[in-house]
């Protein structure tokens, strides 16, 4: 069974850096694409980018581009989402989800984990 | 960027009532590319049609996609409890990927 889990709620002020994960199990992890997805609190989805586990090709969408980084470590299944220096309106629920080339999109979700930047 | 824009923004209906999604495209979405998914209070989005008119795995045949180009819709027939939830439409066609708005399905 394909199952992506990802890291708990965190809680941090701003400034601070941040890394959160989401580890795949249950398919060939290098091999799939995993992307991130941003919900802001009440409102929709917008896509973050992509990163593939086998080489660590990343594709950043410009809305975000030089504000996160993507990075993924094969040994241990598991891509990671970064920030260097959060701002308040970082706040909100990220989701990694696994790109299916045969679907032409996102096909399985992790749980999403809650990110709060206040001071 | 290629803009999606849902309608209506909420679908007031009753179970058993069919339920008409539209999805706009600013530019031509290659249908290979176009999806659809479901969202739930406090869950992840779930994957519902693929390639504009495929379900995915263990989706009811009452969810159907269609469309092509700019215009694409998800049609659910006949409306369970559990189908009020948002949805959005996905296109993978061209970087940046993007989301529709959604379209909230409530129970009138």
């Amino acid at each position: 069974e394909v199952q992506l889990v990802q890291s708990g709620a965190e809680v941090k002020k701003p400034g601070e850096s941040l890394k959160i994960s989401c580890k795949g199990s249950g398919y060939t992890f290098s091999t799939y694409w995993i992307g991130w997805v941003r919900q802001m609190p009440g409102k929709g989805l917008e896509w973050m980018g992509i990163i593939l586990p086998r080489d660590s090709d990343t594709r950043y969408s410009p809305s975000f581009q030089g504000q996160i980084s993507f990075s993924v470590d094969k040994s241990i299944r598991t891509a990671y989402l970064q920030w260097s220096s959060l701002r308040a309106s970082d706040s909100a629920m990220y989701y990694c989800a696994r790109y299916e080339q045969a679907l032409g999109t996102f096909d399985y979700w992790g749980q999403g984990a809650l990110v709060t930047v206040s001071s | 960027e290629i803009v999606l824009t849902q309608s209506p923004g909420t679908l007031s209906l009753s179970p058993g009532e069919r339920a008409t999604l539209s999805c706009r495209a600013s530019q031509n979405v290659k249908s290979d590319y176009l999806a659809w998914s479901q969202q739930k209070p406090g869950q992840a989005p779930r994957l519902l049609i693929y390639g504009t008119s495929h379900r995915a795995t263990g989706i009811p045949d009452r969810f159907s996609g269609s469309g092509s180009e700019t215009d694409f819709t998800l049609t659910i027939s006949r409306l369970e409890p559990e189908d009020f939830a948002v949805y959005y439409c996905q296109q993978y066609s061209e970087s940046p990927w993007t989301f529709g708005q959604g379209t909230k399905v409530e129970i009138e």
